[in-house]
């Protein structure tokens, strides 16, 4: 079965450090690429997305993101995180086999930002 | 534009009852699906309404349903509750920008089972 992996369950930083969180997918055709993100209380929230060109896409509050095809690879990152930038992050994936529209999640990143 | 909203944000049943979710989607966005999040399980997918019409469906029991209304507004339904169907159930609309559909979350209702 299609699947989404995220291989960081948890990463703990501390402010100023750089995150880079990866996400990988195990469908080989065409593919739109999400990540979302889940501040405490909050409900999901889009930081970015990719349907096609510039592989390098850029998003809300300074992320950013690659999608290297040949790797089935959509990493997320930041050069430098913020304490406000604990969250739970979700990697997602639509046009996965028979799917549609339908969003495949990653299992998540808790990430926690120390000062 | 108002976000996608969800009625009730909170519910308590009890096993063998049922339940029903409201979601009202962005205004313009024809297409609202549904997922579950649990701390087991992640985010599932339940079902997708375009035009009020089931167009994809995840991998639940026949006892989680839905309909879609013409102005599309949602509701979602699940019968016979099971202590495992406590959850946090999303709903998302979508709608074309930037070359493709993109989903947008509701608050979610949080529903526990006793």
């Amino acid at each position: 079965a299609q699947s989404v992996s995220q291989h960081n369950h948890h990463v703990i930083l501390s402010e100023a450090a750089s995150l880079e969180l990866g996400c990988n997918y195990s469908y080989g055709g065409t593919v739109n690429l999400f990540w979302y993100v889940q501040y405490p209380g909050q409900h999901l929230q889009l930081l970015l997305k990719y349907f096609s060109g510039d592989p390098l896409v850029k998003g809300i509050k300074g992320f950013e993101a690659e999608f290297i095809k040949s790797k089935f690879s959509f990493n997320l990152r930041k050069p430098s995180v913020q304490w406000s930038d604990t969250a739970e992050y979700f990697c997602a994936v639509t046009g996965l086999t028979g799917g549609g529209n339908k969003l495949t999640f990653g299992t998540g990143t808790q990430l926690k930002v120390e000062l | 534009k108002a976000g996608v909203t969800q009625t009730p944000r909170y519910l308590i049943k009890t096993r063998g009852q049922q339940v029903t979710l409201s979601c009202s989607p962005i205004s313009g966005h024809r297409s609202v699906s549904w997922y579950q999040q649990t701390p087991g399980q992640g985010l599932q997918f339940l079902f997708e309404y375009f035009s009020e019409t089931q167009r994809n469906k995840g991998n639940f029991p026949g006892r989680f349903s839905g309909r879609q209304f013409s102005n599309s507004r949602s509701e979602m339904n699940v019968s016979t509750l099971e202590l495992g169907d406590s959850a946090l159930y999303l709903c998302a609309s979508s709608g074309v920008s930037g070359g493709g559909e993109t989903q947008y979350f509701g608050p979610g209702t949080r529903l526990l089972v006793l």
